[in-house]
């Protein structure tokens, strides 16, 4: 049962527009959201988080929305560039408790960006 | 100086065989992780380890055996591998935060394991 879900696999943007990513999730013991970016043959790497308490932030071209209510959270990035290509995963954490939860992870949105 | 580094990157084995991963860890975390990400490309915990002390095992098969020497370090071994074994594992770190905290976990480069 997926707690986590990026409903879309693929999402395909032209350079200097906005790129929306959207993940849903179920569990309402998530207290923390985060999003990884992912090229091939490469580990995660952090892009941006979210703490339940808050409902936005921002850091320089992302942006991170929260909905609580909804249960849903989505990824902005503007403009997007050519080097923004890669798959997005969506992770939230907190579904036990205590600092050494890990993270449950969407099954990640492939994002290209078009010249 | 990577921060997660793991070894092997790839890795390829005979079904029955044993093996093993190594990861360390230099950003003085004290919370390391083992996910898996299979062929379908999802990517969940197997376990994580905080302070050498086992804290998650996510029903994984009683082959994989992790080892934390120290906190900088956790490694995996899996006996008698079997082909459904074949996925790409992935090692992390973060520091022990309490719930209502933040804490990002920072993720190796992963192993590519294929069992033929």
């Amino acid at each position: 049962d997926q707690q986590v879900k990026q409903n879309s696999p693929s999402l395909s943007v032209q350079e200097g527009r906005i790129s929306i990513l959207n993940c849903d999730y179920t569990n309402s013991m998530f207290d923390y959201f985060l999003w990884y970016k992912k090229y091939p043959a490469e580990g995660p790497t952090f892009l941006i988080s979210i703490s339940s308490i808050k409902d936005k932030n921002e850091d320089g071209r992302f942006t991170v929305f929260l909905n609580k209510s909804a249960k849903h959270l989505s990824l902005h990035i503007v403009p997007s560039q050519p080097g923004d290509s890669a798959v997005y995963f969506c992770a939230a954490r907190g579904s036990r408790g205590g600092g050494a939860d890990g993270l449950t992870f969407g099954k990640g949105t492939h994002l290209i960006i078009q010249p | 100086d990577t921060a997660v580094s793991q070894t092997p990157k790839y890795l390829v084995t005979q079904m029955g065989n044993d093996k093993s991963i190594k990861c360390e860890q230099n950003l003085g975390h004290d919370t390391m992780y083992w996910y898996k990400q299979d062929s379908k490309k999802f990517l969940k915990i197997m376990f994580s380890y905080n302070n050498k002390e086992l804290i998650i095992n996510e029903t994984v098969p009683n082959r994989f055996s992790p080892k934390s020497p120290d906190k900088a370090h956790l490694n995996l071994h899996i006996n008698s591998l079997e082909l459904g074994d074949s996925a790409v594992y992935f090692c992390a770190s973060s520091q022990y935060v309490l719930k209502l905290s933040g804490n990002t976990i920072y993720f190796g480069e992963g192993s590519w394991l294929t069992v033929v």
